[in-house]
């Protein structure tokens, strides 16, 4: 069954540090990655997805195919990056996601 | 900007309600999605609904019913809640020119169930 995994539930770096949100996902097929970000009191949304190949804010993930992964990096952390992340796939070209449970990332000042 | 609204952020209802949670998109998306948000679950789709008065079920559609009477509508219905259901419902609208198009969140409504 396909499934998305985020091992961490709660990521805490202080500012300036490297930070890395790991997502690991089933799924025998091409898969489409996407990770949204839920800052403190403010909606879902997307923060980028694989297939655009970008950096939003910093941010950069790359799709690891033979290790099934999509982990979430950036170099240098910003106490405004502190939120709440969710990694999500889609497959067969369904418009439906499975998502990850998330990961809470904090970072000190 | 695509707007997605929810009727209410908090709602306190008791068990046995009826409870209709509504959501409103303002960007002529065909495809609407109801979810459940609870720590450590992350998020897990309710129901589907990829046009007027069409749906599919999610991951957990027991103990919920939807309505998509119109486009830029999507209702949750809670048939007769329980404490069970007492979570964060985020609904989400998407445009279906393109499946890899980012699904646009509304604000959520925090409903408890006493």
């Amino acid at each position: 069954a396909q499934r998305v995994t985020q091992p961490e539930k709660l990521l805490s770096v202080f500012k300036g540090a490297p930070v890395e949100l790991k997502c690991n996902y089933s799924y025998s097929g091409s898969p489409e990655l996407f990770w949204y970000v839920q800052y403190s009191r403010q909606r879902l949304q997307l923060l980028l997805r694989h297939i655009s190949r970008e950096s939003i804010k910093g941010f950069t993930a790359d799709l690891n195919k033979g290790e099934t992964s999509f982990h979430l990096k950036k170099p240098f952390a910003q106490e405004e990056d502190s939120a709440m992340y969710y990694c999500a796939l889609r497959v067969d070209s369904n418009y439906q996601l499975i998502w990850g449970a998330g990961t809470k990332l904090i970072i000190k000042p | 900007d695509v707007k997605v609204t929810q009727s209410s952020r908090y709602l306190v209802k008791r068990t046995g309600e009826k409870v209709f949670l509504e959501c409103v998109q303002d960007m002529d998306h065909e495809n609407m999605f109801w979810y459940r948000q609870d720590p450590g679950l992350g998020l897990r789709l309710i129901y589907f609904s990829y046009d007027v008065k069409m749906k599919e079920k999610g991951d957990i559609p027991e103990g919920y019913s939807v309505s998509r009477e119109k486009k830029e509508r999507f209702s949750l219905i809670l048939e007769s809640a329980s404490t069970n259901q007492t979570s964060m419902y985020l609904c989400a609208s998407q445009w279906a020119g393109s499946s890899n198009q980012p699904q646009h969140f509304g604000d959520g409504t925090r409903l408890s169930i006493l």
